[in-house]
């Protein structure tokens, strides 16, 4: 059984203040690390999707980064925005089965 | 990408009953998945819908609980059988596309179900 775990629980900044999460994950067995913003009412979008280790990937003002060997994941927001609202959900799969263990997600609130 | 819709969106629904969610995709997909996510609780798999064959479930689902239909390559659904106030819950259909092994998952907008 996967553990993903996720920290902050939650988290409040000021609009323009720059914030990270991590995530944390088996590294045996890895096989992709998946990042997704769920906002209130909507469906959950996919951010990033993670395979090697060292994988830095960039949307914008958010990115994250990946290491496999230790088994952890972490996602930056640069300049946070009220939109940047929502939570944010991490997700491990372990095989080419196409399916992943989700986190239990990092709620940010930023505030104007 | 997919474009994927839920009916009903939401639900209020009285123990013991049940409740049939439907899940249509805009494009043929062979992964299908339904998700719910309980209060305060992490997305958990509930099983993987198979065209043409019976879903396959997750650790602590049963088919008599949640039976899935998976007529063709575009839509599914799940039945929420006999609820009880714990099944109150956002439940969420879910396609995934990939190759060598990787894949990106698309979901639906969620059914949020109260049951009283």
């Amino acid at each position: 059984i996967l553990n993903v775990e996720q920290s902050p629980q939650s988290l409040h900044v000021q609009e323009g203040d720059s914030t990270n999460f991590t995530c944390s994950f088996p590294s045996s067995n890895f096989y992709a690390l998946h990042w997704y913003r769920w906002e209130t009412a909507k469906s959950p979008e996919a951010l990033f999707v993670m395979t090697l280790n060292g994988d830095e990937k960039k949307k914008g003002r958010i990115s994250a980064t990946l290491n496999t060997k230790e088994g952890y994941s972490y996602l930056y927001i640069k300049g946070s925005q009220p939109e940047d609202s929502a939570t944010y959900l991490c997700a491990s799969q372990n095989t080419n089965a196409g399916k992943s263990t989700f986190g239990d997600g990092t709620t940010l609130t930023v505030k104007p | 990408s997919a474009v994927i819709s839920q009916k009903p969106s939401r639900d209020i629904c009285q123990r013991g009953t049940s409740l049939t969610i439907q899940c249509q995709v805009d494009s043929q997909v062979t992964m299908m998945f339904w998700y719910r996510q309980q209060p305060g609780q992490s997305l958990t798999l509930i099983a993987t819908a198979n065209q043409g064959s019976e879903a396959t479930y997750e650790s602590g689902f049963v088919i008599d609980k949640f039976p899935i239909s998976r007529p063709n390559l575009t839509f599914s659904t799940l039945t929420v059988s006999n609820m009880s106030p714990e099944d109150s819950s956002i439940y969420l259909c879910s396609v995934a596309y990939g190759t060598g092994g990787s894949y990106e998952q698309y979901f639906g907008p969620g059914t949020r179900l109260t049951v009283t």
